[in-house]
């Protein structure tokens, strides 16, 4: 299958400080980059999604200010968490629609902590 | 929106049993069924998946049943084996459509003991 690749796949940073997370797919072209946010023991569930070339569509209740997603490439899509707190703390994963067999891969995730 | 709704929570098995989780979906123009399973701190690794043109799909010990009627689908494992034991994920999505993003049930802890 396509591979996207993530990352990092850690990072501690500050209360205050903004954090960019980048998802590249390796041997394909993403269009479409899907964006997830996993709570621990919780469901994966869908921040935003990215299309090359234009704006990101958000999901109801995240803050488009807070998580700026770009996707200025067919193979680079990014999420900047800003002005990160505690409750930004969480496990952010990437997806893309796999061409090879038309289902969906993903990232290895990013482990945010905000200190 | 889509809405997908998993059950159970939380599954205990005996090593050889079979575990049974299942999940409904409400939007009836989805037609895409992945199961993933996930280890903590992973990426979901896809374990099989159905599309709504067929009923079952099978893959050695892993099936999964779709019912397009009455809106759900099953994940059967036969032959429960200790490193069987994860978060098992059910999502679905409209494939085809403009938005073709993937909705994810709240997944089933599943402990196989030995």
């Amino acid at each position: 299958g396509a591979v996207v690749s993530q990352h990092p796949s850690r990072v501690i940073c500050k209360s205050g400080t903004s954090v960019k997370i980048e998802c590249r797919s390796l041997d394909f072209q993403a269009t479409t980059m899907f964006w997830y946010r996993q709570f621990p023991k919780k469901s994966l569930m869908l921040m935003a999604t990215s299309n090359e070339g234009s704006k990101a569509t958000y999901e109801q209740g995240v803050e488009k200010d807070k998580f700026l997603i770009n996707h200025a490439s067919l193979t680079l899509s990014t999420l900047t968490v800003t002005s990160a707190h505690p409750e930004d703390s969480s496990f952010y994963i990437c997806s893309a629609p796999d061409p090879t067999n038309y289902g969906y891969t993903f990232g290895s995730g990013t482990r945010l902590t905000v200190v | 929106g889509e809405n997908v709704e998993q059950h159970p929570s939380t599954l205990s098995v005996q090593e050889g049993d079979s575990a049974v989780i299942k999940c409904t979906y409400s939007d009836s123009a989805s037609n895409y069924f992945p199961w993933y399973k996930q280890e903590l701190g992973k990426r979901p690794q896809l374990i099989i998946d159905i599309r709504s043109n067929v009923g079952e799909k099978k893959d050695q010990r892993i099936a999964v049943t779709l019912n397009k009627t009455a809106k759900h689908f099953s994940l059967h494992i036969t032959e429960t084996q200790p490193e069987d034991s994860a978060v098992y994920f059910c999502a679905a999505s409209t494939q085809g459509s403009s938005n073709y993003k993937l909705t994810f049930g709240k997944g089933t802890l599943l402990t196989v003991n030995p």
